[in-house]
């Protein structure tokens, strides 16, 4: 167990509907980051929020959109999906003085849309 | 260069060969250089973090260098195992953090 934790591991839904992954960054984390993985494709970076507001912004699509909490975890809300959407959606988080550590990792919500 | 670029972008060894492999990254704005292992069905798990122009570091056969001038990393396996047979990516830290594609590694028995 990373510490980092996604919900739902798995999600099976239909085109045009709206889902919403939830991340839960390792105790004591301020930072959550979402990356997108998909096909044959590397980790792509959609967005990173820093002790509730955003701090940096990747190619994430207008249809996605995230926020983080007071208590630090994090929603990315994925809506009008397509099919080409269906990824395995990573969320990692880090804080400043852990940093040179590296990101601390969950283990995904594989997102399938049919 | 504008993104982490990772090659080759597979590669299949014998047991008991060694290996490496490259990473490309901006050199501007540089703040550092991370390799993670990711086996599949699992999240990626953290091996280096590097920060300095000739940083290298070591974790039991696999250790990493860094040129931070010429915005290159490499990644050594010394006498691959099956074990080893996973993705390495790469990611460098400048305004923000980014991935390369990864390598994939397959180490037959």
């Amino acid at each position: 167990d990373s510490g980092v934790t996604q919900t739902p591991k798995h999600l099976i839904t239909a085109t045009g509907q709206r889902v919403t992954l939830r991340c839960s960054p390792r105790s004591g984390d301020l930072s959550v980051y979402w990356y997108q993985q998909s096909l044959d494709q590397g980790l792509q970076f959609l967005i990173q929020y820093y002790n509730g507001e955003e701090r940096a912004k990747g190619n994430i699509l207008e249809r996605f959109s995230a926020q983080q909490f007071p208590d630090l975890h994090s929603e990315l809300n994925l809506s009008s999906l397509e099919l080409g959407d269906s990824a395995l959606y990573f969320c990692a988080s880090s804080s400043p003085g852990r940093q040179l550590y590296g990101y601390t990792f969950g283990s995904g919500t594989r997102l399938t849309v049919v | 260069i504008l993104n982490v670029e990772q090659s080759p972008q597979s590669l299949h060894v014998q047991e008991g060969d060694s290996t490496n492999f490259t990473c490309s990254f901006p050199s501007s704005n540089f703040y550092a250089l991370h390799w993670y292992r990711w086996e599949t069905a699992k999240s990626p798990e953290a091996l280096f973090v590097m920060t300095l122009n000739g940083d290298e570091k070591k974790k039991g056969r696999i250790s990493a260098t860094l040129n931070t001038k010429e915005g290159y990393s490499y990644l050594y396996i010394k006498g691959s195992q099956p074990e080893d047979s996973a993705t390495y990516l790469c990611a460098s830290n400048n305004n923000d953090m980014r991935f390369g594609a990864g390598t994939r590694l397959t180490v037959k028995p």
